[in-house]
């Protein structure tokens, strides 16, 4: 099925530095939702956007819904040891009451020590 | 409110065997999804259920398949399992705009 362009696929940074990834789409969203994924673990909801240009934070994490509804960003600041995991990105589309989620192929985060 | 859970979270099958899974969504939530996860394939969608009836559905063979009860409650099930069925299957309750997925059940086929 289709799948969302997630960039980038992965990263290795040190531990304190802030991470950004961001997600785009051929298609216009209504929503967007970021998950985290630890190892063997279902995705965890981090933050959800429901309007165009709308700026969220949650902690150290601020995500945004784009401007053209197509695209959107997730900033981690000041990364811990406990950041690391895959997060996906996904957009929700509201069709006559049918949600269809579509999801990002996911961008791994690795801290080197 | 309770989260989404999924039982058994553990499953060891062997090659032709069929497997039952179930999904029990958030209090309230009427949309059940599933969703198979393989190492590098991301998350797959198998189908998603409201209220009873099956409302969306991935590109997977007929050998997957699923229901929904009355309750919301949902059981996905694979026949004859091949070895490449081995994978976590995830399923996420939606909400109003947001879903939320189960901790997930890790089939492994020998």
């Amino acid at each position: 099925g289709q799948q969302l362009n997630q960039s980038p696929q992965s990263m290795f940074i040190q531990e304190g530095e802030d991470v950004s990834m961001n997600c785009t789409s051929s298609s216009i969203f209504n929503t967007w939702l970021w998950y985290k994924q630890d190892p063997g673990e279902g995705p965890v909801l981090l933050i959800a956007l429901y309007k165009a240009g709308e700026l969220t934070s949650n902690g150290r994490l601020t995500a945004q819904f784009g401007i053209t509804r197509k695209d959107s960003f997730l900033n981690i600041s000041a990364s811990i040891p406990s950041d690391v995991g895959i997060y996906f990105c996904a957009g929700l589309m509201t069709n006559f009451g049918n949600e269809k989620l579509t999801f990002g192929t996911g961008t791994r985060l690795t801290i080197i020590p | 409110k309770a989260g989404v859970t999924q039982t058994p979270r553990y499953l060891i099958k062997t090659r032709g065997q069929q497997v039952t899974l179930s999904c029990s969504p958030i209090s309230g939530h009427r949309s059940v999804s599933w969703y198979q996860q393989t190492p590098g394939q991301g998350l797959q969608f198998l189908f998603e259920y409201f209220s009873e009836t099956q409302r969306n559905k991935g590109n997977f063979p007929g050998r997957f398949s699923g229901r929904q009860f009355s309750n919301s409650r949902s059981e996905m099930n694979v026949s004859t399992l091949e070895l490449g069925d081995s994978a976590l299957y995830l399923c996420a309750s939606m909400g109003e705009y947001e879903q939320f997925f189960g901790p997930g059940t890790r089939l492994t086929v020998l």
